[in-house]
């Protein structure tokens, strides 16, 4: 099956700087991914998707790339504020096995003021 | 609009009673989702329904019932609660199966 998995489980990033959180997915199968945002106490909150004819897309202050060639995603937030501080995950989806979802572990993401 | 609502927010249970967990969406989804989300581990999906009327186990389905009545709500049971269900469970709902989920808030269940 799949596996995804979160390549730091932490990181710590200075306020106005950039973050990157990667991902990694085993089944080059998957074709629809998603980064969400869970705050303390509260459900994953979507942040961004992308499919898998698209190795880039860019949202208010993110970004995701996927690369399928290595099977790669990653979640890059410009000028990363405290409001950011979350854990973040990557949701993994297989459309040609009906839309069997995988979710990564989880980064959690703090932004020092 | 609500969007996904759970009830209770939180609950502690004595092993070997029965809890409930309610779940509505007021997005009009076909398919709805229930995870757990256990400290270390990423969401592991315990069962889901495509649409209203049907049903299917997911990774961790034993201990666990569900019922999928209207496109609205999709109870989740324990029949007979057990320590390892402590845990905070996630309702998800998407367009269809394969699309975007959204989330609600979670319940978090200790079972003592």
């Amino acid at each position: 099956g799949e596996s995804v998995g979160l390549h730091l489980p932490t990181l710590s990033v200075q306020e106005g700087d950039n973050s990157i959180i990667n991902c990694a997915y085993s089944n080059s199968a998957s074709d629809y991914f998603i980064w969400y945002k869970q705050e303390s106490g509260k459900g994953p909150q979507f942040i961004i998707d992308i499919r898998s004819n698209m190795d880039k897309r860019q949202g208010q202050r993110v970004t995701v790339l996927l690369n399928k060639t290595v099977k790669h995603l990653s979640l890059q937030i410009a000028a990363t504020q405290p409001g950011d501080s979350a854990v973040y995950f990557c949701a993994v989806f297989d459309n040609t096995n009906a839309g069997k979802s995988t979710f990564g572990d989880g980064t959690t993401l703090t932004v020092k003021p | 609009i609500a969007g996904i609502t759970q009830a209770p927010t939180s609950q502690i249970l004595a092993a070997g009673r029965r809890m409930t967990l309610r779940c509505t969406q007021d997005m009009r989804h076909n398919a709805m989702y229930w995870y757990r989300q256990d400290l270390g581990l990423g969401l592991r999906l315990i069962h889901y329904s495509n649409t209203a009327g049907t049903t299917g186990k997911g990774e961790v389905p034993d201990g666990y019932s569900v019922s999928r009545a209207n496109t609205d709500d999709f109870p989740l049971t324990l029949a007979s609660a057990v320590p390892s269900q402590t845990s905070v469970y996630f309702c998800a709902s998407s367009g269809q199966r394969g699309d975007t989920q959204y989330f609600g808030p979670g319940t978090r269940l200790t079972v003592l």
